[in-house]
């Protein structure tokens, strides 16, 4: 079956760094997004990566290793809201997106 | 970016009534829609995929007689949660992608309550 794993929640303090990890078993390979959603509302577009390496925008940063079948949102400068849910999803061989269950950021002062 | 937007953001219905959720893709014509399903601290849930003019493919365990979508013009696909019952209350959501672009665009989604 397919399998995407990320923890459900992590605490950071504002001005630190954090970083998300996400694992995945998918039938096949067509992409990796990070979304951001805030509750309540519907998913934001982070980033894409579709090759190895990093994708740097701004404060996000993303990696991937497909031969690991492993990515990593990277957060810098920690801001009050950036308190969110984080979703890992992967373009599957059918072009679905599969997603990951998010992972739960909080911010403290 | 592209704009997708989904209507309404809420309704409270009643048990057996039903309930119809419109999503549009503003600035671009949708290729593809898709409608998702997320209950409360859980992930998003494919419902199914919609293609203009044709019939929407629906995910393993969706009753397609229930959940009934049109997709009638490429920039307009409907949602309509037939006979609702307080366990359909969710958070739905629509996104859009259009041909040669990766990312899906999502719509502000839509909180259904049924009572």
């Amino acid at each position: 079956g397919q399998n995407i794993d990320q923890p459900t929640e992590m605490t950071a303090t504002e001005g630190a760094i954090v970083q998300i990890n996400c694992t995945y078993q998918t039938s096949g390979f067509n992409g990796l997004f990070w979304y951001q959603q805030h509750a309540g509302e519907a998913p934001t577009f982070l980033s894409y990566n579709v090759l190895d390496g990093l994708e740097e925008k701004g404060r996000f940063s993303s990696f991937l290793s497909r031969s690991k079948g492993y990515s990593y949102l990277l957060l810098k400068e920690l801001q009050m809201k950036d308190s969110a849910s984080y979703l890992c999803a992967v373009k599957d061989s059918n072009y679905q997106l599969i997603w990951g269950a998010g992972t739960k950021l909080i911010i403290k002062p | 970016g592209a704009v997708v937007s989904q209507h309404p953001s809420w309704v409270i219905c009643k048990s057996g009534t039903s309930v119809k959720i419109e999503c549009r893709s503003l600035d671009f014509q949708a290729t593809t829609m898709f409608w998702y399903r997320q209950f409360p601290k859980q992930s998003l849930m494919l419902m199914a995929t919609s293609n203009e003019g044709s019939k929407a493919t629906y995910e393993q365990g969706v009753e397609k007689d229930k959940f009934l979508i049109n997709h009638a013009s490429l920039t307009l696909s409907t949602l309509t949660v037939t006979s609702a019952h307080p366990e359909d209350s969710s958070f739905y959501i629509c996104s859009a992608i259009y041909r040669g672009h990766t990312e899906a665009f999502f719509g502000q989604g839509t909180r259904l309550t049924v009572v």
